[in-house]
């Protein structure tokens, strides 16, 4: 059974790089019927859309993040990865990594699959 | 990229039929139909209850229902049951491969 599994520092200073890593088990990363993502939750509040990555290697991220976030893959590890420069205290929240998959009719959708999620709080 | 709407909160009791909307725009639910909706139990992950509008996952039971009309999505949850007061969030398609979330509904069994 493919599980997810992600990691990181729980504590980031200001202005610093939030990175996490996912660990897939179970399943393999570079499948072409799925893609990754990351979505993060603010405590108390409602889950957005970070990024994803596909099997091409290809990216994608939200608008307003764009400018400072950064997901990869790495296929011998077999896990992705999360980089959010330049943190601030409104980046904290638990952060997920996600599994996407693909349709029958060649759409894709999201979140058939989730981590447990790890909390990240950013603060001096 | 704005975040999908949903109510706040809703109530119902055991037994009765309740439904939760997620208002989008033209630039997602009113373009696209790959909308899914998610049931958080406090302190876990969201789990996959509807995806492609109106389709189960395996295992999802079939008091779980989703439609979609126009700029609105809908879940609706038949036969009430104390187990299922939890967060429920819509995600929507917005193009180029980006998706949105709505703000979440805190559902209240009575």
């Amino acid at each position: 059974q493919l599980q997810l599994q992600e990691s990181g520092p729980g504590l980031v200073t200001p202005s610093e790089t939030l990175s996490l890593t996912c660990a897939v088990s179970g399943g393999s990363v570079s499948s072409s019927d799925y893609f990754w993502g990351w979505v993060r939750q603010p405590p108390g509040k409602g889950l957005e859309w970070i990024g994803s990555i596909y099997s091409s290697g290809t990216t994608y991220y939200k608008p307003s993040l764009k400018s400072r976030v950064s997901i990869s893959v790495d296929v011998s590890r077999n896990q992705l990865s999360l980089r959010l420069n330049s943190a601030t205290a409104a980046d904290t929240a638990v952060y997920y990594c996600a599994r996407g998959f693909l349709l029958q009719n060649f759409d894709w959708s999201i979140g058939d699959l989730w981590g447990q999620g790890t909390l990240v709080t950013v603060s001096s | 990229q704005s975040a999908l709407t949903q109510p706040a909160s809703v109530s119902g009791s055991p037994g009765q039929s309740i439904t939760l909307s997620c208002t989008g725009t033209s630039s997602d639910l009113g373009t696209y139909s790959l909308v899914s909706w998610y049931q958080q139990q406090p302190g876990t992950a969201p789990k996959l209850l509807i995806y492609d509008a109106n389709r189960r996952p395996s295992g999802i039971s079939d008091r779980f229902s989703g439609s979609k009309s126009g700029n609105t999505a809908s879940l609706t949850i038949s036969g009430l049951q104390a187990e299922d007061e939890a967060d429920y969030y819509c995600c929507s398609y917005a193009g180029n491969r980006n998706w949105v979330f709505g703000g979440g509904t805190k559902l209240t069994v009575l």
